[in-house]
């Protein structure tokens, strides 16, 4: 069953902007993970953060988790043309007999201009 | 790196023809998973599977099944294609959740088209 949320659905800036990402989800979670997908692709990890941490940080990105709020941020600091891309959260609440299957969100579309 | 791959980027199918998506994974990962993927609706999961000869249903299973006859394959057959299963299906394939964290290897995709 589908948790996350990304907010917004799109988002179109500039290159050299922020790009901005959020999530939200509704129950308790182990841990919390960003994929990118280009167009017409499959997903890549991006970036995976543990329910005990608020902070997490990969190059350009910034990823936040707020367990209190259920929510999660993914920060793309000065952006490229190449970010163009759909951003996806995923959570898993860690019960072993779902293979830790993960609950993906809808996605944020990213358009970066140059 | 991991890879896994999808037998076809673009298929087109019939109506009522069996149709058979494969996936390979080359990193002895246990777990596998076949999602959908269509506009407006995110990634939904079919079927998973945690070990060989092992499957578990997803959140919408019907209309297909799976097969896992080596670890290194999994296969989603759809009995009898319809217009309603045009969609991107995408498979994917991760390390044991309760030492990896789950992070899931996505192969490219297959976008399926039933007429």
């Amino acid at each position: 069953s589908q948790q996350g949320e990304e907010d917004p659905q799109a988002l179109s800036i500039q290159e050299g902007e922020n790009a901005t990402m959020n999530c939200s989800y509704k129950t308790s979670i182990n841990n919390l993970q960003w994929y990118r997908q280009n167009s017409g692709r499959g997903l890549v990890h991006l970036i995976l953060i543990r329910s005990n941490e608020r902070e997490k940080h990969s190059g350009r990105l910034r990823v936040t988790l707020d367990t209190s709020k259920k929510s999660s941020s993914l920060l793309i600091t000065a952006s490229r043309a190449a970010d163009t891309a759909s951003y996806f959260c995923a959570t898993d609440d860690g019960r072993p007999n779902s293979g830790y299957a993960l609950n993906f969100g809808k996605g944020t579309s990213l358009l970066v201009t140059p | 790196d991991v890879k896994v791959t999808q037998s076809s980027r673009y298929l087109v199918k019939r109506t009522g023809e069996k149709v058979f998506l494969e996936c390979v994974q080359d990193m002895d990962h246990e777990n596998m998973f076949w999602y959908r993927q269509d506009p407006g609706l995110g990634l939904r999961l079919i079927y998973f599977s945690y070990d060989v000869k092992m499957k578990e249903k997803g959140d919408i299973p019907e209309g297909y099944s799976v097969s896992r006859e080596k670890k290194e394959r999994f296969s989603l057959i759809l009995e009898s294609a319809s217009t309603n299963q045009t969609s991107m299906y995408l498979c994917a394939s991760s390390l044991p959740g309760e030492i990896y964290y789950n992070e899931q290897f996505f192969g490219p995709g297959t976008r399926l088209t039933v007429l």
